[in-house]
């Protein structure tokens, strides 16, 4: 059973860079045809799509985002990270790994204050 | 970048039916958006119920269909229970990139 899970420092200061890392468990990051992505959502409102990275490093990322992110694939940890650099109060929010969209880690909470 | 589009709540009696849509801003959302419909309960994580507009997973309850309606992506609920009281996010790709739609809060009344 796969399963997935969210690690990283729950407070990052304006401007610094917010990393996050998902680990996976019970599957293969390198298998094939798979995509990793990431989600968050702002306290009290809907979910937002930030990107998504292939095992290759293919990505695709959210394009109000995108100058400010970075994401990558460690095949020999099984996991996969996000950069979200120049971070501000509204990148509050809980973010989410998943496996497609199918198989979602339970969330961590980031929260950008000083 | 596009917008999508979807009711902001919604009711449905408990046994009864109900449909939710989702729109986009380009037009006509076809299958080559590969619609999603996910489910979200408060304080759990969100799943996803359909994929690629009719898909199911295996713990999609079998009241629960996809399709596409008057050039929107629908989420059909039959039959529905208390339990499915949640936001629902609809979510469409745009070659390659993906966008949520607001979400529908559906209440079970």
């Amino acid at each position: 059973q796969v399963q997935l899970q969210e690690s990283g420092p729950g407070l990052v200061k304006p401007s610094q860079t917010l990393s996050l890392t998902c680990t996976v468990s019970g599957d293969s990051i390198s298998s094939g045809g798979y995509y990793w992505s990431w989600i968050r959502q702002r306290p009290g409102k809907g979910l937002e799509w930030i990107g998504y990275i292939y095992y290759s490093g293919k990505s695709y990322f959210n394009p109000s985002l995108r100058s400010r992110l970075t994401m990558s694939v460690d095949k020999s940890e099984n996991r996969f990270s996000l950069r979200l650099n120049s971070v501000t109060a509204a990148d509050t929010a809980v973010y989410y790994c998943a496996k497609t969209l199918a198989v979602w880690g339970q969330g961590t909470t980031v929260t950008v204050s000083s | 970048q596009a917008v999508v589009t979807q009711e902001s709540s919604l009711t449905v009696s408990p046994g009864g039916t109900v449909t939710l849509t989702c729109g986009s801003s380009t037009g006509a959302v076809t299958s080559g958006h590969y619609p999603h419909w996910l489910q979200q309960k408060p304080g759990q994580a969100p799943r996803t119920l359909i994929y690629d507009t009719t898909n199911k997973h295996p713990w999609t309850p079998a009241r629960f269909s996809g399709s596409l309606l008057g050039g929107k992506a629908a989420l059909t609920l039959s039959d529905a229970q208390p339990e499915d009281e949640a936001d629902y996010y609809c979510l469409l790709s745009y070659s390659g990139a993906r966008v949520f739609g607001g979400g529908t809060r559906l209440t079970v009344l």
